[in-house]
């Protein structure tokens, strides 16, 4: 069974441009999260959907920061424009559902804002 | 709020020994789970080993075990017969039982492995 995919896994971009970030969770793992990991730190949670709907979206920077997952299936993580604060690694999960306290991790996407 | 605290920004130990790394969390709630995840450095995080609040023995996966304190909000994770494979950033992580699914995550401890 195929793991959590993201692409891209690398990404390097100039201040003031859109860059977006894409997450495909495990086969039939309705609920799924956007993590941000800053250097040196753990994980933090951006947003959590279940299915299509944004359960909890209260870290999302929402001036810049923009998420959809329209099917309840993949998701699109969208950044516009970048600043040089948002250089981080985006880490993508899933779970089976709401109250699963596995979350499966994705390899994560490292953007750099130059 | 829930936080998570490791002390230990990195430890070393030779190949073959045990090796603990410590976590401590502060929370009001009584009913929750605890995490120890792998991140090496590709990235991904694995999920190592899960402690449910509720339980009073400790959690074991093969050479992982935990020693959770719960009056002590204590969360140590101890690897025995320690591998080159086991290097990579553990992180601690606790989430509530009460509807809240977000991971609170540490600051997590680098492992060296010396051969």
């Amino acid at each position: 069974e195929a793991g959590v995919v993201q692409s891209p896994r690398y990404k390097i971009i100039e201040k003031k441009q859109p860059v977006a970030f894409w997450c495909n969770p495990i086969s039939g793992h309705n609920t799924l999260y956007w993590y941000r990991q800053n250097l040196g730190q753990g994980p933090e949670l951006l947003i959590r959907y279940e299915n299509e709907e944004a359960v909890d979206d209260s870290q999302l920077p929402k001036d810049r920061f923009s998420a959809e997952r329209l099917k309840g299936v993949d998701s699109t993580l969208k950044i516009q424009p970048a600043e040089l604060g948002d250089s981080a690694v985006y880490l993508c999960a899933s779970s089976w559902a709401i109250n699963s306290y596995e979350q499966y991790f994705g390899p994560g996407t490292r953007l750099t804002v130059t | 709020a829930q936080t998570v605290t490791q002390s230990q920004p990195e430890m070393s130990v030779q190949e073959a020994e045990t090796v603990t790394l410590s976590c401590t969390y502060d929370t009001s709630e009584s009913d929750y789970y605890l995490f120890w995840y792998k991140q090496p450095p590709s990235r991904q995080m694995i999920l190592v080993i899960r402690q449910e609040a509720y339980k009073q023995q400790n959690a074991t996966e093969n050479r992982f075990s935990v020693n959770f304190q719960k009056a002590a909000k204590s969360f140590s994770l101890k690897i025995s017969d320690s591998q080159l494979g086991d290097a990579a950033m553990y992180f601690c992580a606790y989430i509530s039982n009460f509807g809240n699914e977000k991971l609170t995550f540490g600051t997590g401890t680098r492992l060296t492995i010396i051969p």
